[in-house]
């Protein structure tokens, strides 16, 4: 049974540039979450998708966007990058259970640098 | 507003020993509560969660945490550590909604690191 995969590993962008990453959840998720996680810091939400819709949002700018698929994988979009962007990007996948009783469950994550 | 917070940054304890590592949670109602570890570059691991119930929970590894509604608290602890715990641990509670709804979000602590002596 897979479990969440994201890609790339590692990205390299330039200042300005647009970035996409990109998660499939674990076999039976239909819900995803994206998380930014900056040096030394624990992980900070950022949206969540369910139905192919936004359910939630954390306190990001609106340069941040996302997508999810018919078949629950997700994209998430950064445009106009900041330095302060560099973080690794961690997705998590969770089943949708009565009263919001679900676990998390992470990917590695994407690695991106901005220079 | 919700948060946790994990008052100790690093931790170093020598191989064998026991460990405890402090998370505080500020929430008005009974929280989910979850403790994942990260090994260096990877991703998070769920090690144990709380939902209700038995306030001693047990997880994967060995680990244990138990639920304090009393202290805010929901400690991690393990009776002998092994050099291949290094490694950080953060303490989350589920979000909610202002009306008790959960919101499907973590809010994680800064983390913990746990190194190990031989």
């Amino acid at each position: 049974d897979a479990g969440v995969t994201q890609s790339p590993t590692h990205l390299i962008k330039t200042r300005g540039q647009q970035v996409t990453l990109r998660c499939s959840p674990k076999s039976g998720h239909d819900t995803v979450s994206w998380y930014q996680q900056a040096l030394g810091q624990g992980p900070q939400f950022i949206f969540q998708y369910y139905e192919e819709e936004e359910r939630q949002r954390g306190n990001f700018p609106d340069r941040f966007s996302g997508h999810q698929f018919p078949n629950y994988s997700s994209e998430l979009n950064v445009n106009a990058l900041l330095l302060g962007d560099s973080a690794l990007y961690l997705c998590a996948s969770s089943p949708v259970t009565s009263g919001g009783r679900y676990e998390q469950y992470f990917g590695p994550g994407t690695r991106l640098t901005v220079t | 507003a919700q948060s946790v917070t994990q008052p100790d940054i690093h931790i170093t304890v020598s191989e064998g020993a026991s460990l405890e590592l402090r998370c505080n949670y500020s929430y008005g109602a009974t929280p989910y509560l979850f403790w994942y570890v990260q090994s260096p570059g990877q991703g998070l691991q769920l090690l144990l969660k709380y939902f209700s119930g038995d306030t001693l929970v047990q997880g994967i590894k060995g680990f244990e945490a138990e639920f304090k509604r009393s202290q805010s608290s929901f400690n991690l602890r393990k009776p002998s550590v092994h050099w291949s715990d290094a490694a950080e641990y953060f303490c989350a509670v589920g979000a909610m909604g202002r009306y008790g709804g959960s919101q499907g979000n973590l809010i994680f602590g800064k983390g913990t690191k746990l190194s190990v002596k031989p």
